[in-house]
């Protein structure tokens, strides 16, 4: 069936390097993917959505030169976090619609948890 | 813009209770409305999804409803264990297919 993979799923990184975060959908296409982001016992927030071939439409309040988002095919998008702080340490994740019949269906990649040292 | 809120914010209970778990939001037009359970650490795992145009959902020991209209939805567990013990996360999916999650619901079950 359907998957949506991310990868890594736990990265340890210093301050002030950059790290890339992967999504990717397995045995099907996706136009779009959208990146969440999760601060410790808080909800998931909605980061971004990615865009194949085009530019990613941020949320209020992200930053889009430090959450770069790439998405260059229809399986993998990519979300870089630049000169990362330990406040940006946190649980990443993305989803995907995959379309099956007349709806489509959202999943979710298994997260990455990133820590900023 | 769409918000959800999730009541109680944190539940614990003796193992065996029946519970419920609420969870409103703000824009009745959905495309469908999901709960997620997370474990410590964890990613998401889906338990039920329920359609704009359904009422209800049931897995095993697990029943959710929605009423659009209230933008109310609520999660029942029914002879809770102490595997339930996990976080619930409910959320709400737009016909963009982008989706607005609340804050959670912190579950304890106490052998």
């Amino acid at each position: 069936g359907a998957v949506v993979s991310q990868h890594p799923s736990r990265v340890i990184c210093k301050s002030g390097t950059s790290v890339k975060i992967e999504c990717r959908s397995l045995d099907f296409q996706a136009t779009t993917m959208f990146w969440y982001r999760q601060f410790p016992k808080q909800s998931l927030m909605l980061m971004a959505t990615s865009n194949e071939g085009s530019k990613a439409t941020y949320e209020q309040g992200v930053e889009k030169d430090k959450f770069l988002i790439n998405h260059a095919s229809l399986t993998l998008s990519t979300l870089t976090v630049t000169s990362a702080h330990p406040e940006d340490s946190s649980f990443y994740i993305c989803s995907a619609p995959h379309r099956q019949g007349s709806g489509n269906t959202i999943y979710f990649g298994e997260g990455s948890w990133l820590t900023v040292v | 813009k769409q918000e959800v809120t999730q009541i109680p914010a944190a539940l614990s209970v003796p193992e065996g209770e029946n519970l419920v778990l609420n969870c409103s939001f703000t824009d009745s037009a959905i495309y469908n409305l999901q709960w997620f359970r997370q474990d410590p650490g964890k990613g998401l795992t889906s338990l039920l999804l329920i359609q704009s145009s359904q009422r209800e959902q049931t897995s095993g020991r697990l029943n959710a409803s929605l009423d659009k209209s209230s933008g109310r939805s609520t999660l029942y567990i029914a002879a809770s264990q102490p595997g339930d013990s996990a976080t619930y996360l409910c959320a709400v999916r737009r016909n963009n297919n982008d989706m607005r999650f609340g804050a959670g619901t912190r579950l304890t079950v106490k052998p």
